[in-house]
């Protein structure tokens, strides 16, 4: 089967930058994607890695460690509107995403 | 906005009611997935549907059904409904292939 973990809450001040790690089981690796969600909001999509390595997206940047199981998202210059919920998640075998729980990100001033 | 819509908004019924939750995908989007999201918990994946045929089940109890129809919308049955139903559910759809899932607004569903 997959599981994922990810810390259930992160607090950190504007301005700063935060990182939100996701370690992975699965049993056929096919990549970790990102979303966030918003409170009562839909998730959407931040980020997608197959491969070794860090991925950037303006101020988010996705990093992939296959050998390790091993993923974090990475928000810098942090502005109050990235207070929200962000989710890893794993593609399994069937072509469907398995999620995390969610981390909870909240920024304070 | 994502482009994909829901329907109800929310919705609030009894125990032991049944419910249709509906979902129309992106234009051009094939896939369809359905999650379910209690409070303070992940996205449960219940399932999917591509063009119409069923391709992955996840955590989906036998109570709750799906279809994807010719003009690719979906609907989720929801029947005997408990109160531990309560929940937002999500519509997703995607590009076969495609790495990003595009969310609806999602419906919350209450059982009193």
């Amino acid at each position: 089967g997959q599981s994922l973990e990810q810390p259930s809450e992160v607090t950190a001040v504007e301005g700063a930058i935060v990182q939100i790690n996701c370690t992975y089981q699965t049993s056929g690796f096919y990549g970790l994607s990102w979303y966030q969600q918003h409170d009562g909001g839909a998730p959407t999509f931040l980020s997608y890695n197959a491969l070794d390595g860090l991925e950037e997206t303006g101020r988010f940047s996705s990093f992939l460690s296959r050998s390790d199981s091993y993923g974090y998202l990475l928000l810098q210059e942090l502005q109050m509107k990235d207070s929200a919920s962000y989710f890893c998640a794993v593609w399994g075998s069937q072509g469907n995403l398995i999620f995390g729980k969610g981390t909870k990100l909240s920024v304070k001033p | 906005d994502s482009g994909v819509t829901q329907t109800p908004k929310h919705l609030i019924t009894a125990t032991g009611q049944r419910v249709t939750l509906r979902c129309s995908p992106r234009s051009g989007d094939l896939s369809v997935y359905w999650y379910q999201q209690s409070l303070d918990q992940g996205l449960q994946f219940l399932i999917q549907y591509y063009n119409g045929e069923e391709r992955a089940k996840g955590n989906i109890l036998e109570r709750f059904s799906a279809q994807q129809f010719p003009d690719l919308h979906s609907e989720l049955n929801l029947s005997s409904l408990e109160l531990g139903d309560s929940a937002l559910y999500f519509c997703a759809s995607s590009v076969q292939g495609d790495n990003e899932q595009f969310f609806g607004p999602g419906t919350r569903l209450t059982v009193l």
